[in-house]
């Protein structure tokens, strides 16, 4: 069975560094970009980057380009999302995803986030 | 591109009729258009994908259609089960922004 598992639940002050982990199980992991969503308390989701695990190239939602690293261990299976200092602001939930590729013909594809994390919750707070 | 999803909330009983809106800012090709249903405490769950695919698992009281810039999730009868948020996506080029999502509660 496929899983994406994460990291446990954290606590920072602001200004330390954090970084959490999403494992993959159960498939090939270097076939599947791996995503980073966050969902601030209450709110919606926000798509913050993705990175291809064969290769580690990354890409970034502009809110997020500079505040956070998503990088990859493929020898683990496992994928970062990493804070160098933290804010108060950064307290959320972060779900990783996996995006799928779906081919149906003519070299069309479809493309979604099938599997998910359950989440690691970060609290940043003095 | 930017999501909008109508109606913010939407108030409906069991066995009604659901129509979920997602209009994106730019047209969009439907490959790329999901749909995701997140209850409280929850990961969100792939619902739709290709604007009207139904993903593995997912009852065929939910349908999805559109094209362009407009998208519809329709849920045909309502379960107890089915009243969450509902959000659309597109993974389009990057960045694949969420609507904001659509609050299915019970009436």
């Amino acid at each position: 069975e496929v899983h994406l598992v994460q990291s446990g639940a954290d606590v920072k002050k602001p200004g330390e560094s954090l970084r959490i982990s999403c494992q993959g199980s159960g498939y090939s992991f270097t076939n599947y970009w791996i995503n980073w969503v966050r969902q601030m308390p209450g709110k919606g989701l926000e798509w913050m980057g993705r990175i291809d695990p064969s290769d580690s190239y990354t890409n970034y939602s502009p809110s997020f380009q500079g505040h956070v690293t998503i990088s990859i261990d493929k020898s683990i299976n496992t994928a970062y999302l990493q804070w160098s200092s933290l804010q108060a602001s950064d307290t959320a939930m972060y779900y990783c995803a996996r995006l799928s590729t779906h081919f149906y013909g003519s070299g069309s594809y479809y493309y979604y986030m099938d599997v998910w994390g359950k989440g690691t919750t970060v609290t940043v707070s003095s | 591109i930017v999501l909008t999803q109508s109606p913010g909330t939407l108030s409906l009983s069991p066995g009604e009729r659901a129509t979920l809106f997602c209009r994106a800012s730019q047209s969009i090709s439907s490959d790329y258009l999901a749909w995701y249903q997140q209850k409280p405490g929850q990961a969100p769950r792939l619902l739709i994908y290709g604007a009207s695919s139904r993903a593995t698992g997912i009852p065929d009281r939910f349908s999805g259609s559109g094209s362009g810039t407009d998208f519809t999730l329709t849920i045909s009868r309502l379960d107890p089960e089915d009243f969450a948020v509902y959000y659309c996506q597109h993974c389009d080029t990057p960045p694949y922004t969420f609507g904001q999502g659509t609050k299915l509660e019970i009436k």
